[in-house]
């Protein structure tokens, strides 16, 4: 009954490749989040969105592009993947009132050779 | 800016003994505060969080967190650990991003907890 899933778990993509991770929230909420977390460093915000068809920056958007098709799907691009661009990937998603009560996917392991 | 600090990256205890990770955050007002926790490959789960009122809020399994608006602190304690806290544990404080609804959650470096009988 896992409310937020997130699709592939793990990746090995080729430097200069195109990236898509999905994720999907079986919540109703209105907030979804893209975080990257690197080894010894906290969760860091990519882009978010709360409402389908927009999307907002974080605090490292560059390199990443963020796509709401609609309310229980957000997914994060890379069109250009990077080394510097391994990183484990977590969606999230909160309500509107509590947007700071976040509930999270397992993550998607990325690795770009 | 708003930041998150937990001093500690790894914290080792034996099992039954007594826990303390800590956190301060930076920010001129005072932040929503939460305690999130991340088991081996799994996404992060909220343990508690704090508002206002009483600085001393209850989570679950037995943790809780004193907030110090003082000492810009928000430690996260716990009596009797069990081998299965071994984790990581994220400090976090939320600020309504000017001009916006928008509350961002900001997340400290993370405190691996290793418990050993």
């Amino acid at each position: 009954e896992a409310a937020v899933t997130q699709s592939p778990r793990s990746k090995v993509a080729v430097t200069g490749g195109k990236v898509t991770l999905s994720c999907h929230q079986t919540n109703n909420h209105d907030y979804m989040y893209w975080y990257r977390q690197d080894t010894g460093h906290g969760l860091r915000l990519i882009h978010y969105s709360y409402v389908a068809d927009s999307t907002e920056k974080g605090d490292i958007p560059d390199g990443y592009k963020a796509s709401r098709p609609s309310q229980e799907n957000f997914s994060l691009i890379l069109e250009l993947a990077s080394l510097s661009q391994t990183a484990v990937y977590f969606c999230a998603s909160s309500d509107l009132v509590n947007q700071d009560t976040q509930y999270f996917g397992p993550g998607t392991r990325l690795l770009v050779l | 800016a708003q930041s998150v600090t937990q001093p500690d990256a790894r914290v080792t205890v034996s099992e039954g003994a007594s826990l303390q990770l800590r956190c301060k955050y930076s920010y001129s007002g005072t932040p929503y505060l939460f305690w999130y926790v991340q088991y081996q490959r799994q996404g992060l789960q909220l343990l508690l969080k704090y508002y206002s009122g009483d600085p001393v809020v209850q989570g679950v399994n037995g943790f809780e967190a004193e907030f110090s608006k003082s000492d810009s602190s928000f430690h996260l304690r716990k009596a009797s650990v069990h081998w299965s806290d071994s984790a990581v544990y994220f400090c976090a404080a939320s600020w309504l991003v000017a001009s916006s609804s928008f509350s961002k959650l900001v997340f400290g470096q993370g405190t691996s907890l290793s418990v050993v009988p």
